[in-house]
């Protein structure tokens, strides 16, 4: 069983860098597995943010970039804002048409 | 402009079924990878199941054999057939456009709320 990992939560403070991981149970993310990453605020449906590792979507500020640090896919925000609070979600591609949701990062904006 | 909207979640009792529609606009639902993502009350998203554009699917092991996805191509619409239903399956269902060259979902619909109750 395959289980993505996510922090819980993190704290921001306005106008300060916040870098979130999705890691595997067991090994390590690479491209290979397209990651990508999508916002949520509560009672919204989801918007991409990131796809294919580092691509942004459409309209996505260049204060969000994804990358890969170590063996985790990483989302780092700069300058947090305070509508940057939410939840983030990655997402990897297990291939088979499988995809696999980390568990979500709560960021706080304070 | 792409958009998904979802509809025919509401109240249904253990062991019920219930269909879900997706219908889109600005694009074509047969030409494109189609998915269903839920979401818990209160909990994470969950990948649910994808229909290729060639007709092939695919399922997340908790609902395999009691969720099929299909479309129709005549109204552009997704769908997705629940059977046997219980507690667990209560969740916003979520429509999605797959994008298959960079493997990520694209586009959103805004939801529809199941709820598995007696």
């Amino acid at each position: 069983q395959t289980v993505v990992t996510q922090e819980p939560s993190f704290s921001v403070s306005p106008g300060g860098t916040v870098t979130l991981t999705c890691g595997l149970s067991s090994g390590s993310v690479s491209t290979d597995y397209y990651p990508s990453w999508y916002q949520q605020t509560p009672g919204q449906a989801p918007r991409t943010l990131i796809y294919s590792t580092n691509t942004r979507s459409s309209g996505v500020p260049d204060r969000f970039f994804g990358s890969i640090l170590g063996n985790k896919a990483a989302l780092t925000i700069t300058g947090a804002q305070a509508d940057d609070e939410s939840d983030y979600y990655c997402v990897l591609y297990m291939g088979n048409g499988i995809s696999v949701f980390g568990p979500g990062t709560k960021v706080t904006v304070l | 402009e792409v958009q998904l909207v979802e509809s025919g979640g509401g109240l249904i009792q253990p062991g019920g079924s219930l269909r879900l529609s997706c219908t889109a606009s600005g694009f074509t639902v047969s030409n494109s990878y189609m998915s269903w993502v839920r979401q818990a009350p209160g909990k994470g998203l969950e990948w649910v199941s994808v229909l290729y554009s060639g007709g092939s699917t695919s399922y997340a092991d908790s609902v395999k054999g009691r969720f099929t996805i299909s479309r129709d191509n005549s109204k552009n619409t997704l769908y997705l057939q629940m059977i046997s239903l219980t507690a667990e399956d209560t969740a916003v269902y979520y429509c999605a456009r797959w994008r298959f060259i960079d493997d990520y979902f694209d586009s959103w619909g805004q939801g529809t709320l199941v709820t598995v109750s007696s």
